[in-house]
């Protein structure tokens, strides 16, 4: 049973460009988090999808960061014209249920690094 | 505001002796508390956590965690330390209000075992 995968694992941007993040969530996971850790830091909850739905988004930058999780395929957290700021881990999550008793299983992180 | 804390930025101890690494929250009511590893360039690997129940929680890799309700504590212990335990841990709990299902982390605790 293959874990949560994340795709690219290293990601280079150039100011002003857009970065896509993917997500496949383990098998039989319809749950994905999306979190963030800049360096020397916590991870920090950025947003929560079910398939097709937004769930919470109250971790999420109001400008230029959006979530999706389709019916068919990964989930993909976009960033629209990268800043240096954004450069950090990130770290998708996945579980069966939403409860707040259900495990999270993390990918490896997408590193982004804006020049 | 529901939060965690980790007091210690890092903990180094000698192989074959005990390690705790501390944590402590702040939430109203009963949480639900977790903890997860980090090696380096890697994503977090789950490695026990708190739902109700029996206070000493066993997890992977002979890791243990003591629930405590009235210091509000939940430290992660071992009777006896790897080299191979040295990484990042975090300790995070999960909000009650809300089905959100996110997980509140700490700063992580750099874990050092000298051999």
């Amino acid at each position: 049973n293959a874990g949560v995968m994340q795709n690219p694992r290293h990601l280079v941007r150039r100011r002003g460009q857009e970065a896509r993040l993917r997500c496949s969530p383990m098998k039989g996971h319809s749950h994905v988090y999306w979190y963030r850790q800049l360096p020397e830091e916590g991870l920090k909850f950025m947003v929560y999808l079910q398939k097709e739905n937004i769930i919470d988004e109250s971790g999420m930058p109001k400008e230029r960061f959006s979530a999706e999780f389709p019916k068919e395929g990964p989930s993909i957290l976009r960033i629209q014209q990268v800043v240096r700021g954004d450069s950090a881990a990130y770290f998708c999550a996945s579980s069966p249920g939403g409860m707040n008793t259900d495990t999270q299983y993390f990918g490896p992180g997408t590193r982004l690094t804006v020049l | 505001a529901q939060s965690v804390a980790q007091p210690e930025d890092q903990v180094n101890v000698a192989e074959g002796n005990p390690l705790t690494v501390k944590c402590t929250y702040s939430v109203s009511g009963n949480p639900y508390l977790f903890w997860y590893v980090q090696y380096p360039n890697r994503g977090l690997q789950f490695l026990l956590k708190y739902i109700t129940g029996d206070n000493l929680v066993k997890g992977s890799y002979g890791f243990e965690a003591e629930f405590n309700k009235s210091q509000t504590s939940f430290h992660l212990k071992k009777p006896s330390a790897l080299v191979s335990d040295s990484a990042l841990y975090f300790c995070a709990v999960s909000p009650l209000s809300g089905n959100t299902g996110k997980l509140i982390f700490g700063q992580g605790t750099t874990l050092q075992v000298k051999p």
